[in-house]
């Protein structure tokens, strides 16, 4: 059973450029959430999808921008890049109760130059 | 959100002893608490939680305190093995289902 995967895995983009990462949850869960981790901080959550649509988000710009398709896969996409956009994107998948657990991918290594 | 920038404060200890890793969290609505582990180029694992109405926790070798009343969090790790050496991140969640706030994280390097 694969657990949460996200690709690509590394990529590099320059500024004004967009990108779009890709979420395949774990089997089972309907719930996808997206973080932000910056190099040495904690994630930071972005955004969350269930049932394709948007249901709770972060402070983050207009930007950021995502979508979930009805076999809850998820796309996170970034326009405009800026500089400070350089990071690990996490997805994270879960069953959509308060207390689930939340299994993450090991992430996109987005470097923007 | 937090920041220490690029150095995480570090706990070193020997393998074999026990380990206590600190989190102090922000929000004292939040009711729920879990603590993570990521290896370097991996995503955060799952460790152990804890709802509000508790103060300990017990799991495989990891207890997980929670004073609410100074808004105070441990993870305490048992017999500590180099398998263990990774950044331990607490998170708390203030009612939003998955909607996880991160704390500082803290690197542990278990020594030989």
């Amino acid at each position: 059973d694969a657990g949460v995967t996200q690709s690509p895995t590394h990529l590099i983009k320059t500024r004004g450029q967009q990108v779009t990462l890709r979420c395949s949850p774990k089997s089972g869960h309907d719930t996808v959430s997206w973080y932000q981790q910056a190099l040495g901080q904690g994630p930071q959550f972005i955004f969350q999808y269930y049932e394709e649509e948007e249901r709770q988000r972060g402070n983050f710009p207009d930007r950021f921008s995502g979508h979930q398709f009805p076999n809850y896969s998820s796309e996170l996409n970034v326009n405009a890049l800026l500089l400070g956009d350089s990071a690990l994107y996490l997805c994270a998948s879960s069953l959509g109760g308060r207390f689930e657990k939340l299994f993450f991918g090991s992430g996109t290594q987005l470097s923007v130059l | 959100g937090e920041s220490v920038g690029l150095h995480l404060p570090t706990l070193s200890v020997q393998e074999g002893d026990n380990s206590i890793i600190n989190c102090a969290y922000s929000n004292s609505a939040s009711d729920y608490f879990i603590w993570y582990k990521q290896e370097s180029g991996k995503g955060p694992q799952f460790i152990i939680d804890i709802r509000s109405n508790m103060d300990k926790r017990q799991g495989q070798r990891v207890t997980v305190l929670l004073n609410k009343t100074v808004k105070h969090l441990s993870l305490q790790i048992a017999a500590t093995q180099p398998g263990d050496s990774a950044v331990y991140f607490c998170a708390e969640n203030t009612g939003t289902a998955s909607k996880l706030t991160f704390g500082t994280g803290t690197r542990l390097q278990v020594t030989l």
